[in-house]
């Protein structure tokens, strides 16, 4: 596609419930990386993938936090048993080596 | 104490200032600067990268890095409202693939008409 896509826009989880948040990156870009922001914060690295191997995950704040990509194109991260800690919008980016980083829209994640 | 320390703001000019945002770093590792512009409830978008350090215009835009006081900036010339949004500067320690950029928190822009 055009751009990097992310699904859902929004998300509101009861605490404790599970979540799947998805990203479809630009066709082609070997790269893909996890971010999360917080409100008024900057976004801060959750996890790196190339191609389909995960090659970085030292971003992610607990073992609650889980991410795919099983065949080197669409990303999975998984939240378990959510916290209100965990609302934040959730970003992908994916990149073509040294071209630069696009970002998606994200999903905003609440947990109530 | 963050790798990379930005004022949150808000900064509100009126148009057709010339607006100065500024950053400080810590890790004398960095290597490539960037300025992101994130409007509302959109990702961000990547408006100036630079290495090492100096200066950088595109257009209204200046990037400035200054490797030996770890400080770096972005001004904007003939500001419109437009350039309403939040400004993020980033770093990474090397342009490859695997960097992972380090953002600072961004810094809040209104132009008033």
């Amino acid at each position: 596609g055009a751009g990097v896509s992310q699904s859902p826009r929004y998300k509101v989880a009861k605490r404790g419930q599970d979540v799947a948040l998805r990203c479809d990156p630009i066709s082609g870009h070997v790269s893909l990386f996890w971010y999360q922001q917080a409100l008024g914060q900057g976004p801060e690295f959750l996890t790196y993938f190339q191609n389909e191997a995960q090659l970085d995950k030292s971003g992610l704040p607990s073992d609650r936090f889980f991410a795919e990509r099983p065949e080197g194109s669409v990303s999975t991260l998984k939240i378990q048993r959510t916290q209100q800690e965990d609302s934040a919008v959730y970003l992908c980016a994916s990149s073509l080596g040294r071209d630069g980083y696009t970002f998606g829209s994200g999903t905003r994640l609440t947990v109530v | 104490q963050k790798e990379v320390e930005q004022d949150p703001g808000p900064l509100s000019v009126p148009e057709g200032a010339i607006v100065s945002l500024n950053c400080t770093y810590s890790n004398s590792a960095f290597q490539y600067f960037m300025w992101y512009r994130q409007y509302s409830r959109k990702g961000p978008e990547l408006l100036m990268y630079t290495y090492s350090s100096g200066n950088k215009e595109d257009g209204r835009f200046t990037a400035q890095v200054d490797k030996s006081s770890k400080y770096i900036s972005l001004f904007i010339r003939d500001s419109q409202p437009s350039d309403s949004a939040t400004y993020l500067c980033a770093m990474l320690r090397g342009y490859s693939s695997a960097s992972k950029i380090i953002f600072g928190s961004g810094t809040r822009l209104s132009i008033r008409p």
